[in-house]
């Protein structure tokens, strides 16, 4: 398996613009995690999908933050629009509840001017 | 809020030399877990230890669980420059989602 694909890796844009990151889970594995981390908060749990359904959102700043699982081989993180704060390391995981451990993508750096 | 609280923040041994972290959280908990990140990268799952576990052996890694402290330890035996990384507990209470503390740095010199 090729472990949890996230991308891009990299993203800059623009104060404003809409930013769109995404992730493949493990195959087989139920449950997606969205987290972002800075130096100053370090790591946020953003929103998590058990089978596919967001079961708890409340770690997303605000509005202009939303997901998406269509399906159990793909999630989307949309920051819309951007602000220079939302500068960070957008982490996706996933896991198999019977296992208890995550695995973790490597992240989308994400930069706004 | 953070859940964890890792201490040290930074740790700077010598090759060969043990490591030791703890982590002190909050609530009750169904288990604790510890993670690597090397500058960079994503975290890397190393040892999970259930609420009704005192201590758990994976390699060189020791972990202890204290749950009327609400505290846990990881040792790193034998340490090695490749070894380097950021050190992060997680606890995991109710609904399966984990909550990162903020993590120690260690330094293996060579």
């Amino acid at each position: 398996d090729a472990g949890v694909i996230q991308s891009p890796r990299h993203e800059v844009t623009e104060m404003g613009q809409e930013v769109t990151l995404r992730c493949k889970p493990i195959s087989g594995h139920n449950s997606l995690f969205w987290y972002r981390q800075t130096m100053m908060r370090g790591l946020e749990l953003l929103i998590y999908f058990n089978n596919n359904v967001p079961i708890d959102d409340s770690g997303m700043p605000e509005d202009r933050f939303s997901a998406k699982m269509p399906n159990a081989s793909f999630s989307t993180l949309k920051i819309q629009p951007s602000e220079p704060r939302d500068s960070a390391v957008y982490f996706c995981a996933s896991s198999q509840d019977s296992t208890g451990s995550y695995t973790f993508g490597s992240g989308t750096r994400l930069t706004v001017v | 809020s953070q859940q964890g609280e890792e201490d040290p923040q930074a740790l700077s041994i010598q090759e060969g030399e043990n490591a030791t972290m703890n982590c002190s959280y909050k609530t009750s908990i169904n288990n604790l877990q510890w993670y690597r990140q090397n500058s960079g990268r994503g975290l890397v799952h190393l040892i999970l230890i259930r609420s009704n576990e005192r201590e758990k052996h994976s390699g060189r890694l020791r972990v202890t669980l204290d749950t009327s402290k609400k505290s846990s330890s990881l040792l790193i035996t034998a340490s090695r420059a490749a070894d380097t990384a950021s050190y992060f507990c997680a606890t995991e209470a109710a609904g399966n989602k984990l909550t990162f503390g903020g993590g120690t740095r260690v330094l293996v010199k060579p």
